[in-house]
């Protein structure tokens, strides 16, 4: 059973449309990430959210918008998507505010043409 | 703010041999150091942690790392390479009140000749 869950796994898309990608936790986990990898492997935390409220929100573009409609659950929809948000996506969790103990979940590959 | 930098971009090593992965960091105060391997086409793994305590710390698949503050290093070890530990090596600091928020080293690939 999987521990953080991300869908879709690949994802290609146009430029201008508007997408979502979601996250489940089935750790009892309280905080919940997204991070951005791009095509030179660096990764850059975007959001932080511990229980449903936003932490960090890390200069990210207005398009960019989470979600988390409870604590196991963290989607983020992009909206007028560009060709620099193609990257892979992480979702992480840990098990509250101060606990570093991440766990990742397996990317999601967003390819925008 | 915080910053790390992980000095090898591409590391090759033949199977059965020593592995150092070398990470530097910069923050004013000790930080929490971590050590994540990524798998192709996988999330990240926690390899190991260092909060405080001993500086030498151990973590799984057999790798250590020590925390050498005069350097400002966390550098990653194992004594003897396995084809499977071919993958992408990332180090990251936390610091305390930043949310949990850690930060990503540049990452290095480790190649593993047979």
């Amino acid at each position: 059973d999987t521990a953080v869950s991300q869908t879709p796994k690949y994802l290609v898309t146009q430029m201008g449309n508007d997408k979502s990608i979601k996250c489940e936790q089935n750790l009892g986990h309280d905080t919940m990430y997204w991070y951005k990898q791009d095509s030179k492997k660096f990764l850059k935390i975007m959001f932080s959210y511990n229980n449903k409220e936003l932490i960090i929100n890390e200069t990210v573009p207005n398009r960019f918008s989470p979600k988390s409609p409870d604590k196991a659950h963290l989607n983020l929809h992009i909206n007028s998507l560009e060709l620099g948000d193609s990257a892979v996506y992480f979702c992480a969790s840990s098990p509250r505010t101060g606990h570093y103990g991440y766990t990742f979940g397996s990317g999601t590959r967003l390819t925008v043409v | 703010a915080q910053s790390v930098t992980q000095p090898d971009i591409h590391i090759t090593v033949s199977e059965g041999a020593s592995l150092e992965l070398r990470c530097n960091y910069s923050y004013g105060a000790t930080p929490y150091l971590f050590w994540y391997v990524q798998s192709p086409g996988q999330g990240l793994q926690l390899l190991l942690k260092y909060f405080s305590g001993d500086t030498l710390v151990q973590g799984i698949k057999g790798f250590e790392a020590e925390f050498k503050r005069s350097q400002s290093s966390f550098n990653l070890r194992k004594p003897s390479v396995h084809w499977s530990d071919a993958a992408e090596y990332f180090c990251a600091v936390g610091v305390e009140n930043a949310g949990n928020m850690l930060t990503f080293g540049g990452g290095t690939r480790l190649m593993v000749k047979p």
